[in-house]
C-alpha cells in the first residue's frame, strides 16, 4: 500500500540553525509531493510543492526541497530557522496526479529555542 | 479575504449521537474537500465536493458517513451514530477550481466521542 513517512515526530532546533525533516514515501511511481506547515489554531499553508523538472524546489519562507528519486524522498530544509518557524509540518503526495486526493505523513512538529 | 472557516473548533459527542461538521470555503471557492487525522496518522482524503454534487466520495465510510455542500451555505460532514473511533480531527479545504489548484485548509474540527 502506499504510504508517506515522516520518520521524526518531534525536532527541537534552536533559533539561526538549520532544520530538515525527512519525508519518504513508498510508490512505485513519482508521485506529485508537497510539504504544508500548520501553526498551532490556524490551517495547513501550503510552503511547496515538486511536480516534475528541478528537483530542488523552493517555496515560501524560506523553504526548500530536494526530491530523489532513488531514495524516494522529498527532505524539507531551511538553512536558519526563526522562533515562528516553531509548527507542525506535514509532507504529502498525490499518487493519481489528479492533485486532489492528497494522502499525508503523521506530521513533524518542530520546537526552537532561544 | 477570510480564510477557510470551521466549526465547531472542538465538538464532544457521547456514543449513538449524531456529530455535524460545517466548512466555509474561502470566497469564490467552489470546491472543498474534507480530510480526517486520526490520532497519530496523517491526514487521510474523504470526499471532494463540488457546490451540489458529490465528484468523489471514494475515501468517506461506508456507512454513517455523509457530506454535502448546498447551493448556499457551508458544506456539512454529517457523522450518524458516533462511536468512539470516529474521534479525529477533521479538515477541509477548499479550491478555487478543481484539480491543478492548491487548496486551502481550514483550522479543523476536532471530534471527541465519549
Amino acid at each position: 500500500a502506499q504510504s508517506v513517512t515522516q520518520p521524526d515526530i518531534h525536532i527541537t532546533v534552536s533559533e539561526g540553525a538549520s532544520l530538515e525533516l525527512r519525508c519518504n514515501y513508498s510508490y512505485g511511481a513519482t508521485p506529485y509531493l508537497f510539504w504544508y506547515v500548520q501553526s498551532p489554531g490556524q490551517g495547513l499553508q501550503l510552503l511547496l510543492k515538486y511536480f516534475s523538472g528541478d528537483t530542488l524546489v523552493q517555496g515560501i519562507k524560506g523553504f526548500e526541497a530536494e526530491f530523489k528519486r532513488s531514495q524516494s524522498s522529498f527532505n524539507l530544509r531551511k538553512p536558519s530557522v526563526h522562533w515562528s518557524d516553531a509548527a507542525e509540518y506535514f509532507c504529502a503526495v498525490d499518487t493519481l496526479h489528479n492533485d486532489y486526493k492528497l494522502s499525508f505523513g503523521a506530521g513533524t512538529t518542530v520546537t526552537v529555542r532561544a | 479575504n477570510a480564510g477557510v472557516m470551521q466549526n465547531p473548533r472542538h465538538l464532544v459527542r457521547r456514543r449513538g449521537q449524531e456529530a455535524r461538521l460545517r466548512c466555509s470555503p474561502m470566497k469564490g471557492h467552489s470546491h472543498v474537500y474534507w480530510y480526517r487525522q486520526l490520532p497519530e496518522e496523517g491526514l487521510k482524503f474523504m470526499v471532494y465536493l463540488q457546490k451540489e454534487n458529490i465528484i468523489d466520495e471514494s475515501g468517506m465510510p461506508k456507512e454513517r458517513f455523509s457530506a454535502e455542500f448546498p447551493k448556499e451555505g457551508p458544506s456539512i460532514l454529517r457523522i450518524q451514530q458516533v462511536v468512539r473511533g470516529d474521534s479525529a480531527a477533521y479538515f477541509c479545504a477548499s479550491s478555487l477550481s478543481g484539480s491543478g489548484n492548491e487548496q486551502y485548509f481550514g483550522p479543523g474540527t476536532r471530534l471527541t466521542v465519549t
